[in-house]
């Protein structure tokens, strides 16, 4: 599709354990960002990758969160030893100008 | 720590009826934006405000950037049912790439 696309769309942990999600930008878009919105919440900014340089990373709340981009594609946002508070819908957007397209966001639920 | 306030917190209206909610700021944004969310789905951009004072419309939505630059309203005219969702207004400090300021949302709900 020519969509943002984020994986998995749910995803039920343990706390204390590590999780990974995805998102596969639309092709061509330099820009992609990571946001946080939590249950009847606006969206919280986590991190930010433009091109090479290097990621903007002020919105990650803990070190526990981190998030890499391959090749300036596909986007992987990891939360390591996940405590209940992460519970989220963890949303993905990518933009070549101003307009950010948003993914549908992965739903986490740490028990 | 979040900038803009956005009010209502929510709506209950009939079909249509007009709807009016705005978004303030105690600081200067050169853009402002208006993103709708579905449940389930990703905020999708509705207008795009870039002067001050701008009065834009898409179909029966209508926004307009307040000439301070730090607020700005969204009106819908004759709502629908498929316009039931959650608004958020959104800011930019600049033109281009870079992270937005999401408000807190306005859940608009309409009453059968």
């Amino acid at each position: 599709g020519a969509g943002v696309s984020q994986s998995p769309s749910n995803k039920v942990t343990e706390k204390g354990k590590d999780v990974e999600l995805r998102c596969d930008p639309i092709s061509g878009h330099t820009a992609l960002y990571w946001y946080r919105q939590s249950l009847g919440q606006g969206l919280e900014f986590l991190i930010y990758f433009q091109g090479n340089s290097a990621p903007d990373k002020s919105g990650l709340p803990s070190d526990r969160f981190s998030a890499e981009r391959t090749g300036g594609s596909v986007s992987t946002l990891t939360i390591q030893r996940t405590q209940q508070e992460d519970s989220a819908v963890y949303l993905c957007a990518s933009s070549v100008l101003e307009t950010q397209y948003f993914g549908p966001g992965t739903r986490l639920l740490v028990l | 720590g979040q900038q803009l306030n956005q009010s209502p917190q929510s709506m209950f209206i009939q079909e249509g009826e007009d709807v009016s909610m705005n978004c303030t700021s105690s600081s200067i944004f050169n853009t402002w934006l208006w993103y709708k969310q579905d449940p389930g789905e990703g905020p999708v951009l509705l207008i795009a405000l870039y002067k001050a004072g701008e009065l834009t419309s898409n179909g029966r939505l209508t926004a307009q950037f307040g000439i301070t630059r730090k607020d700005s309203f969204l009106n819908i005219s004759a709502s629908i049912p498929s316009d039931v969702g959650i608004y958020f207004c959104a800011v930019l400090s600049n033109f281009g790439n870079e992270k937005l300021t999401f408000g807190t949302g306005t859940r608009l709900t309409i009453i059968p």
